[in-house]
Order: C-alpha cells, then structure tokens, then sequence
C-alpha cells in the first residue's frame, strides 16, 4: 500500500527557504504509473496546488509560486523535496505531498506538516 | 488570472440528494478540464472522491457521482448521509497546472 510521509523543519524565519522532504514507501517512485506533488493549505483556508513532479524530473508549477518553488526527486532515496524561497507569513500552511495518476490528483495524501514562517 | 468557483455553502437533508457545482473563470469546463473532487472533514487531511470528470476511486461510496452540468463540473450525492458533512474541494487542470476551487461547506441538517 502506497504511502507517503512529510518530514522538515516546522518554524521557518520569513526570507527564508522552506524546504521540506516527502518520502515513498509501498510503491516505486521510479513508477511510470505515478506524478508526486505537493499541496498546502493555509490555517482555516482551502487547498493550493504547488506543483508536481515525475520520476523523471519533469515538473509543472503553480504559476502564482513558480518564481519560488522548485520540486525534486531523489529515486534512490524514494524521496521528493519541496523548496520555497522567500518566505512570508502568507506560506504559513499545512503542506501535503501527494501522489498523483493520469488525471487523478492526489489519490494518496501524507498526513501533511504545519510549518509556520515567523522571525 | 484562473479562478475557479464553487458555491460556499449548501444545506441538504438526510437522505436527499444535492449537486455541487464548480465552474472555472476561463470558460466552460469539459472533460478536458479533468475535473477532480475531494471530501475534507475538520482535523484531516483531504481524501479524492472523483478524478477525470466521473471517476469514483476504490473507496468512493457509490451515492457519490460526477458529471458536467452547464458547463460545470458537478459533484451530487444521492442519498445523503450524516457523515457526508464535510467541505468539498473541486480540482480543474489548465494547460500544465491545477487550480483548486475555494470549496463548499456541506451541511446535512
């Protein structure tokens, strides 16, 4: 059974880079079958898509974040990375890594970690 | 800039049936658009219920059905159940990137 679990720091100074690590298990993130992505969601808001990547290392971006944002995959890890530069209060939110298929976003979600940004 | 909206509130009846709907600022949304559907309950994480327009995932209950209604996405479920109460985000694809609609609170009351 495919999971997927967030780790990284949950308190970032503004200006910063967030950086946070989703790692695959049950599954081969080397899969043809699967697209990993991040979501977030602001403290009592709706959900944001961040953006998402393949094995490859072919990604696509929120265009509202994609001067900040930049996702990787590490395969011989089974692990993807979220990084976001320039940090400000507005990127306070509990981030989700999610597991994506053809036209099926996120079908399996980590539990997500709240990083907040705050000096 | 991509907004996609959806009605912020609706209230439904146990047992009745109620359509969500989800439309897109860019025009109609088509099959194209590869409308997903997503259930959020307060202290969780988001579980898909829909993915290409009318998809149910293994674990969608099968009073849970998607379609296209007047150039919308639509969500209805049939046959409401109490534990239905939850918010529900729409998902519609442009080009290379998603955008979230803001998301409907359901109340079953």
């Amino acid at each position: 059974q495919l999971q997927l679990q967030e780790s990284g720091p949950g308190l970032v100074k503004p200006s910063e880079t967030l950086s946070l690590i989703c790692t695959v298990s049950g599954a081969s993130i080397s899969s043809s079958h699967y697209y990993w992505g991040w979501i977030r969601q602001p403290p009592g808001k709706g959900l944001e898509w961040i953006g998402n990547i393949y094995y490859t290392g072919s990604a696509s971006y929120n265009p509202s974040l994609k001067s900040r944002v930049t996702i990787s995959v590490d395969t011989s890890k089974s692990q993807f990375s979220l990084h976001l530069s320039s940090v400000t209060a507005a990127d306070t939110a509990v981030y989700y890594c999610v597991s994506d298929q053809l036209g099926a976003v996120a079908g399996t979600w980590g539990q997500g970690i709240l990083v907040t940004v705050s000096s | 800039q991509t907004v996609v909206t959806q009605e912020p509130s609706l209230t439904v009846s146990p047992g009745g049936t109620v359509t969500l709907t989800c439309a897109s600022t860019t025009g109609a949304v088509t099959s194209g658009s590869y409308s997903n559907w997503f259930q959020q309950k307060p202290g969780q994480a988001p579980r898909a219920l829909i993915h290409n327009t009318n998809n149910k995932h293994s674990w969608t209950p099968a009073r849970f059905s998607g379609s296209l209604l007047g150039g919308k996405a639509a969500l209805t479920l049939s046959g409401v159940q109490p534990e239905d109460e939850a918010e529900y985000y729409c998902l519609l694809f442009y080009d290379t990137f998603w955008v979230f609609g803001g998301g409907t609170k359901l109340t079953v009351l």
